[in-house]
């Protein structure tokens, strides 16, 4: 079955640039989607197919991938970012839905 | 407004049944999947299965295939996820999410796929004897 790795935990300055991986078998070739989970909070979709944005998710949040990475970025961290993010993939071989492990995000 | 919302949270001893509930409004119910994610306490999120209520198809991960039943009323817009005899391991939080199952790109594509976008706020299941 298909698999995704992240980095249990990745810290960010308040202000600088944050980036959490998502590693797959050739998943530039899958759609990635991330989503942020903060404590008590269900998850909230905050990049799909990529790199794409819902509506009310800040332009802060951005995303790429190629290859066997998926990359989500977050720019100027905020304190309120501070969350789990889960990458998520759509393995179509299988029919099954496959969620990374989660990065614990802290902005110190 | 899309909004799934869920039943409350339930306590109960191992070998009993439960079945919980995720009511969909400000949508067409029956034309979105309807998928059930489970975080056990400190984890991730684990696909456990997703049903298209306009005609119950139904597809299960491995994993929770035969240990769960999802199913869907149309005629009241719920999707419901159910135990026959839980044990202390289904202690977890369940979630359901509206899914997106197609897209078509700027050339007109075709593309299949489970894109979870809305998502219910979960129902804490806790089986303790």
């Amino acid at each position: 079955s298909y698999e995704l790795t992240q980095p249990l935990s990745v810290s960010v300055a308040l202000g600088q640039t944050a980036r959490i991986t998502c590693g797959g078998n050739n998943i530039g070739s899958k759609n990635v989607h991330w989503y942020q989970q903060k404590p008590g909070q269900a998850p909230v979709l905050v990049i799909y197919r990529d790199s794409n944005r819902p509506s009310g998710i800040p332009e802060r949040f951005s995303g790429s991938n190629s290859g066997n990475t998926a990359t989500l970025t977050i720019s100027r961290a905020q304190a309120g970012d501070e969350a789990d993010y889960y990458c998520q993939v759509w393995d179509s071989s299988t029919a099954w839905e496959v969620f990374g492990g989660g990065t614990k995000l802290t902005v110190l | 407004e899309v909004q799934l919302v869920q039943s409350g949270a339930e306590v109960k001893k191992p070998g009993e049944s439960l079945k919980i509930s995720c009511k969909g409004s400000g949508y067409s119910f029956t034309s979105y999947w309807i998928g059930w994610v489970r975080q056990m306490p400190g984890k991730g999120l684990e696909w456990m299965g997703i049903i298209y209520p306009g005609d119950s198809d139904t597809r299960y991960s491995p994993s929770f295939q035969g240990q769960v039943t999802i199913s869907a009323d149309k005629s009241i817009s719920t999707a419901y996820l159910q135990w026959s005899s839980l044990k202390a391991s289904d202690t977890a939080m369940y979630y359901c999410a509206r899914h997106l199952t197609y897209y078509y790109d700027s050339s007109g594509y075709y593309h299949p796929e489970n894109l979870p976008d809305y998502w219910g706020q979960g129902t804490l299941v806790t089986v303790s004897s």
